[in-house]
């Protein structure tokens, strides 16, 4: 596709279950990032990649939080535990380049954790 | 404080009328962004910029890095614009990259 996409669309889940949403990333970009938005809340920066590696993973929340990118493209947001603050838009981008590069948001995977 | 900063929080206007929204940040940046989203969710780049004035439609965006502030304008507005405007900053710290965002800007354009 032409675009960022992500799945699932949306998601609900039991609190205390793993989840795993995946993002597909613009062919090429080499950047690739994480961010959540809470109900009400503003945008959050959770984690980026550039290729497959993740230099900076301060924004990850805790430790039930992890994410890995394969082959320089997919990558997949793994949330361990499910706790209900958990509940939120997540949202995928992609870049070209890592600094200084436009990006583009896919639709983003809304969780419920009940 | 957060490290950027914008004002109004909240905007209603009249179909045709100027608007501008403000964004201030406090920190060193790699660029600055003027992202738009819909009440669907959708978030959509509209500007990245470093220096200057970009013009996109009716859109402009400018950014004086003296002052650490940026301005998104619309001209003619209209109800389609409506939308939460949110305005981020890159900053690069030892090589890695990461974007600051403002907490948004609701417009709501009225007919």
């Amino acid at each position: 596709g032409a675009g960022v996409s992500q799945s699932p669309s949306n998601k609900v889940t039991e609190k205390g279950k793993d989840v795993e949403l995946r993002c597909d990333p613009i062919s090429g970009h080499t950047a690739l990032y994480w961010y959540r938005q809470s109900l009400g809340q503003g945008l959050e920066f959770l984690i980026y990649f550039q290729g497959n590696s993740a230099p900076d993973k301060s924004g990850l929340p805790s430790d039930r939080f992890s994410a890995e990118r394969t082959g320089g493209s997919v990558s997949t947001l793994t949330i361990q535990r499910t706790q209900q603050e958990d509940s939120a838009v997540y949202l995928c981008a992609s870049s070209f380049f890592l600094v200084g590069d436009s990006q583009y948001f896919g639709p983003g995977t809304r969780l419920l954790v009940l | 404080k957060n490290e950027v900063e914008q004002s109004p929080q909240n905007l209603t206007a009249q179909e045709g009328e100027f608007i501008t929204i403000n964004c201030s940040y406090s920190v060193g940046i790699s660029a600055l962004h003027w992202l738009q989203q819909h009440p669907g969710g959708g978030i959509v780049s509209l500007f990245m910029l470093s220096s200057g004035k970009k013009k996109h439609g009716r859109l402009i965006a400018t950014i004086n890095i003296q002052e650490k502030h940026s301005s998104l304008h619309i001209t003619a507005s209209h109800p389609r614009d409506s939308a939460v405007y949110i305005c981020a900053v890159s900053r690069t710290q030892g090589g890695s990259e990461k974007l600051v965002f403002g907490k948004g800007t609701k417009l709501t354009v009225n007919p």
